[in-house]
């Protein structure tokens, strides 16, 4: 069974810490994705990588970074959170070429104190 | 550009009752189109899509929609509703170069199934 694993489900940080959001998938996709989900908004697309090492900037970039040093790892990191970056955090994967047909993980809900 | 509207944010239905949840979309292009669905606590997971293939399309769990390009329209159907049904359901709009950067979700809808 495919599977995309989001390794903290529910995080607490304080305004100003450092955030690593871990995810790990087992299907040898070649794109990873990071969307943020709050509620009336559907979800929002903050980066996004098609091979190791690359990445390109979605909708909502700002105040994120990204790492993809393994095809099967990619990392969202919040440099300093803020109270405004409360969400739900999802990650997903797909082939090359399946441009709609994403895998996704159950989620990391943040919150920002 | 493209984009998607989720006519309703909130659905509720009696068990055994057909479903109507209603997407319509816009794009320059002839697009790709996707229903996912989200239980509580979960990630999305793909029902069905559309790729400029049949205008019907039969996804898992008993959902269908149809694709109708004279209303821009991409509505998601299931004839009788089973609790397990109830869930958020997110209509998706992709530019037909199969990019997967160029998708765009819905602001979604929550169905509720009444016993």
């Amino acid at each position: 069974d495919v599977k995309v694993t989001q390794s903290s489900r529910y995080l607490v940080k304080r305004t100003g810490e450092k955030v690593f959001l871990e995810c790990v998938q087992d299907m040898d996709h070649e794109n990873m994705f990071w969307y943020r989900q709050d509620p009336g908004l559907g979800l929002r697309l903050i980066y996004f990588s098609y091979d190791v090492k690359m990445k390109e900037k979605g909708d909502i970039p700002e105040g994120y970074s990204v790492s993809r040093e393994k095809k099967e790892r990619f990392s969202l990191i919040l440099e300093s959170a803020s109270t405004n970056q409360t969400s739900m955090y999802l990650c997903a994967s797909s082939f090359l070429r399946d441009g709609g047909e994403l895998f996704f993980g159950e989620g990391s809900r943040l919150t920002v104190l | 550009a493209q984009s998607v509207t989720q006519l309703d944010s909130h659905v509720s239905v009696s068990e055994g009752t057909p479903v109507l949840l209603r997407c319509n979309y816009s794009s320059s292009y002839s697009p790709s189109l996707f229903w996912y669905v989200q239980h509580p606590n979960k990630g999305l997971q793909l029902l069905l899509k559309y790729t400029s293939a049949a205008t019907l399309v039969k996804g898992i769990n008993g959902f269908e929609a149809e694709f109708k390009k004279s209303e821009t329209s991409f509505h998601l159907t299931k004839p009788s509703a089973h609790m397990s049904d109830a869930a958020e359901y997110f209509c998706v709009v992709s530019d037909p170069s199969g990019s997967a950067r160029q998708l765009t979700f819905g602001s979604g809808t929550q169905l509720t199934v009444l016993p």
